[in-house]
């Protein structure tokens, strides 16, 4: 159980595109998804927190009118990064919390999106 | 938000042989998370421990935790060479968000 799975599991885009990045859990609902991203070598970083039918709350330095998050239902959350440039380019990694026991713990984590902005 | 420090930032150890990480932190928990990730993939859940455990198993996994000193451990018995991974704490702090240490990458030889 609590399988999350993302689409495409990678993308080439030439820069100024933008790129849409599925999240979705598979077998529970989602009350909450999170989106990060990781650079070569590095840990995760969180870049924003996404609640079913609200706005994103985004982390600092994070710009909201570049990666745009929606979380149409408790299953389903994307990430769109818009007008995309080369330092873009990373791993973007989703996760989903359903309930356990009335309070959301271990996230569930998708396989990942490799982006490539050329 | 800051990052835990793992160390050691790279491992490398015979297959049968014991790996043993570390994670510190900064900020008061609710819980520390264990996290694998194979290269270029996603990460798997290990292992949750709360605040006001010391000490889980799970498996081959034995995970501690020490509020005081703001630190973890993560010892894998009996590795294999299946285990070779990075290997990432993580802490939640009452709002959900985790924050991710720098990860260790065990390298388990054959």
């Amino acid at each position: 159980g609590a399988v999350v799975s993302q689409h495409p599991s990678w993308v080439i885009c030439k820069s100024g595109t933008s790129v849409k990045i599925e999240c979705r859990s598979l077998d529970f609902q989602a009350t909450t998804m999170f989106w990060y991203r990781q650079f070569p070598k590095q840990s995760l970083m969180l870049m924003a927190t996404s609640n079913e039918g609200s706005k994103a709350t985004y982390e600092q330095g994070v710009e909201k009118d570049k990666f745009l998050i929606n979380h149409a239902s408790l299953t389903l959350s994307t990430l769109t990064v818009t007008s995309a440039h080369p330092e873009d380019s990373s791993f973007y990694i989703c996760s989903a919390a359903g309930l356990a026991g009335g309070r959301p713990e271990a996230q569930y984590f998708g396989p990942g999106t490799r982006l490539t902005v050329l | 938000s800051q990052q835990g420090e793992e160390d050691p930032q790279a491992l490398s150890i015979q297959e049968g042989e014991n790996a043993t990480m570390n994670c510190s932190y900064k900020t008061s928990i609710n819980n520390l998370q264990w996290y694998r990730q194979n290269s270029g993939r996603g990460l798997v859940h290990l292992i949750l421990i709360r605040s006001n455990e010391r000490e889980k198993h799970s498996g081959r996994l034995r995970v501690t935790l020490d509020t005081s000193k703001k630190s973890s451990s993560l010892l894998i018995t009996a590795s294999r060479a299946a285990d070779t991974a990075s290997y990432f704490c993580a802490t939640e702090g009452g709002n959900e968000k985790l924050t991710f240490g720098t990860g260790t990458r065990l390298t388990i030889i054959p």
